[in-house]
């Protein structure tokens, strides 16, 4: 099966500052890569999302690109607020195993006012 | 759009009693939920697919009995808990998926429900 990695774990920096979350992924027939936002005591908001036949993708302040070749992709958070402090989790969808969705295990952002 | 409602968002019960949880899409159809557990300070742990008009499928060391899953409707899906203890604490979360979206359909999540077990 699909075996998704994330790091940091936890991450912290000023605010204004840029943010980089990357994950890798086993199954190179994953397709969907989907980035969640979760505050505490509530449920993962989806926050961006990039499927396989795109490089990169970008909204507003966040950004995510993706690398086949070498089976990674990155969260990028430019400006950063106090209010993008929570726990990110990315994903790694295919369509091949029933479209289950593969989290990774979190990264704590952390942006210090 | 895309809104998924779950209720309750915070439960306390005394142990052995059995606890109902719903998973609401408002705004899209959904033949397919899931039932996510969460750990503190870890990541979403797939417990079941719950699909509308059969039975659901559990991940591997879910118990069935114990969590009972029904999918009625397109939009909505219940987990109950039977027979609650403290090690069932936890947060449970839902998910649906929006039929509209294509091959590969983005998963979007209820706000959690709160069991806490006595």
């Amino acid at each position: 099966g699909e075996n998704v990695e994330q790091h940091p774990s936890t991450l912290s920096v000023q605010e204004g500052d840029s943010a980089v979350i990357k994950c890798t992924y086993s199954d190179s027939a994953s397709n969907y890569f989907p980035w969640y936002k979760q505050e505490l005591g509530k449920g993962p908001q989806l926050i961006i999302d990039i499927r396989s036949n795109v490089g990169e993708k970008k909204d507003q302040r966040i950004a995510v690109t993706l690398n086949k070749t070498a089976k990674h992709f990155s969260l990028h958070i430019t400006e950063t607020q106090p209010e993008d402090s929570a726990v990110y989790f990315c994903a790694a969808v295919g369509y091949n195993t029933g479209n289950q969705f593969y989290f990774g295990t979190g990264t704590s952002l952390t942006v210090i006012p | 759009g895309a809104v998924v409602s779950q209720h309750p968002s915070w439960v306390i019960c005394k142990s052995g009693t059995s606890v109902k949880i719903e998973c609401r899409s408002l705004d899209f159809q959904a033949t397919t939920m899931f039932w996510y557990r969460q750990f503190p300070k870890q990541s979403l742990m797939l417990m079941a697919t719950s699909n509308e008009g059969s039975k659901a499928t559990y991940e591997q060391g879910v118990e069935k009995d114990k969590f009972l899953i029904n999918h009625a409707s397109l939009t909505l899906s219940t987990l109950t808990v039977t027979s609650a203890h403290p090690e069932d604490s936890s947060f449970y979360i839902c998910s649906a998926r929006d039929l509209g979206q294509g091959l590969v359909m983005p998963q979007h999540f209820g706000d959690g429900t709160r069991l806490s077990i006595l």
